[in-house]
């Protein structure tokens, strides 16, 4: 079955850019989606369509995609992005839509 | 601020069934699809179900396929997930969403989650 894949932790120091990853055969044809949840939390979208950012998502937050691979990068980390980050898109087909595993972010 | 607040959350035993609710408020109902996503204890998010916003469409995953239901009533801007044989896997946080018809579909808004627990 399709699966996009995440790694399960990156760990950076503050002020530092974090760069995490989501790879899947399908994401060369359709947008990639970006929530982050943070503990007893619901998740938020942070970034829709591979780059765009809703309203009130702090600029540091920015999405990009190449080949089979999105990307989510986020500028001079604070200690409140502490956080589990979850990139979505759909399979081939369009008709499931699914989450990576997720990632967990973690300020040090 | 959209509002989506959960409902109807619980324990229950295997093979039984539980109806999840979420109210809405604060946007125009009836003009979107809307979703339920679940996160097992300790897990990742699984999407559940879609529906469109005149419930023509509705999706499943196929874990959940012939054993849940989802449908809306836009008079009273409610969603629901009825969910019958329930398994032990089925325990999470059941989340509602504001989704958007994009390509493809993704989730603006959420809830805050009803508990639902599948033991003996």
């Amino acid at each position: 079955s399709y699966e996009l894949t995440q790694p399960p932790s990156v760990t950076v120091s503050p002020g530092q850019t974090a760069r995490i990853t989501c790879s899947g055969d399908a994401l060369p044809k359709q947008y990639a989606y970006w929530y982050q949840q943070k503990p007893g939390q619901a998740p938020v979208l942070i970034i829709y369509k591979d780059s765009g950012r809703p309203s009130g998502i702090p600029e540091r937050f920015s999405g990009s995609s190449s080949g089979t691979t999105v990307t989510l990068t986020v500028s001079g980390v604070q200690a409140e992005d502490e956080a589990d980050y979850y990139c979505q898109s759909a399979d081939s087909s369009r008709t499931s839509l699914l989450f990576g595993g997720g990632t967990k972010l973690t300020v040090l | 601020q959209v509002q989506l607040v959960e409902s109807g959350g619980g324990l229950v035993k295997p093979g039984g069934s539980l109806r999840l609710s979420c109210a809405a408020s604060k946007f125009t109902f009836s003009d979107y699809y809307m979703s339920w996503i679940r996160q097992a204890p300790g897990r990742g998010l699984e999407w559940v179900s879609y529906i469109s916003s005149g419930s023509t469409y509705t999706n499943y995953a196929d874990s959940v396929k012939g054993r849940f239901t989802i449908s809306r009533d836009n008079a009273k801007n409610s969603l629901y997930l009825q969910m019958n044989s329930l398994r032990a896997e089925d325990t999470a946080v059941y989340y509602c969403a504001r989704t958007i018809h994009s390509d493809p579909y993704y989730f603006d808004s959420w809830g805050q989650g009803t508990l639902v627990t599948v033991s003996s």
